[in-house]
């Protein structure tokens, strides 16, 4: 089964400044998709970034981007440029390319805190 | 023009209870998903329905039925609802095409005392 692991609980980071959110995973599939969700007070779920698997360029959006590390299974976010609209718990998914099973594997999110 | 929409946002009741959570998309999504986050905001899936038929279902108690009349409706019924059911209740819904996003309800957060 396809695990998603974030190491870093809370992470805190100074307005305009850069912050990395740590993302691995595990599975045997080759082909696959990530994506990093945030979840600020407001409970919705909100779509930052996601990545194909198959391709070896780092997606960008804006301040967000991803240092994605096939080979090692990582799966990193960059936020940079840091605004108090940041501050959110963010989460990392998987999700298998099989038609059928488009579920998403959540791994335990961070919470974000933007200090002014 | 909501896309995704879920009522009611908040739920208490009683132990025991028979409860719904009613979701609806007007993305012309085919596929649609309920998650569980619990007290510690771990998300997880319950339940995916692709044109009205299932698809996946986790490991969830059968008190949990989900119903969908149409692909633009999923609805979660909760028999004999249990304080661990305590949580909020995401729904979801995706068009299934290579990796088109998922796009989430605002939740509904259900408290059982």
């Amino acid at each position: 089964a396809q695990t998603v692991t974030q190491s870093q609980p809370e992470m805190s980071v100074q307005e305009a400044e850069t912050v990395t959110l740590s993302c691995t995973y595990d599975t045997s599939e080759s082909d696959y998709y990530l994506f990093w969700y945030k979840q600020p007070p407001s409970r919705q779920m909100i779509l930052v970034i996601r990545q194909e698997a198959y391709k070896q360029q780092n997606a960008t959006e804006n301040r967000f981007s991803v240092n994605f590390q096939k080979a090692a299974k990582s799966f990193s976010l960059k936020i940079s440029d840091s605004q108090l609209g940041d501050a959110a718990m963010y989460f990392c998914a998987y999700r298998r390319t099989t038609l059928g099973n488009e579920k998403l594997t959540f791994g335990t999110g961070t919470r974000l805190t933007i200090i002014p | 023009d909501t896309a995704v929409s879920q009522t009611p946002k908040y739920l208490v009741t009683q132990m025991g209870n028979d409860k719904s959570i009613k979701c609806e998309q007007n993305l012309g999504h085919d596929t649609m998903y309920w998650y569980k986050q619990d007290s510690k905001k771990f998300l997880k899936i319950m339940f995916s329905y692709n044109n009205k038929e299932l698809i996946i279902n986790e490991t969830v108690p059968n008190r949990f039925s989900p119903k969908s009349p149409d692909k633009a409706h999923l609805n979660l019924h909760i028999n004999s609802l249990e304080l661990g059911d305590s949580a909020v209740y995401f729904c979801a819904s995706s068009q299934v095409n290579g990796w088109e996003t998922q796009y989430f309800g605002p939740g509904t957060r259900l408290l059982v005392l």
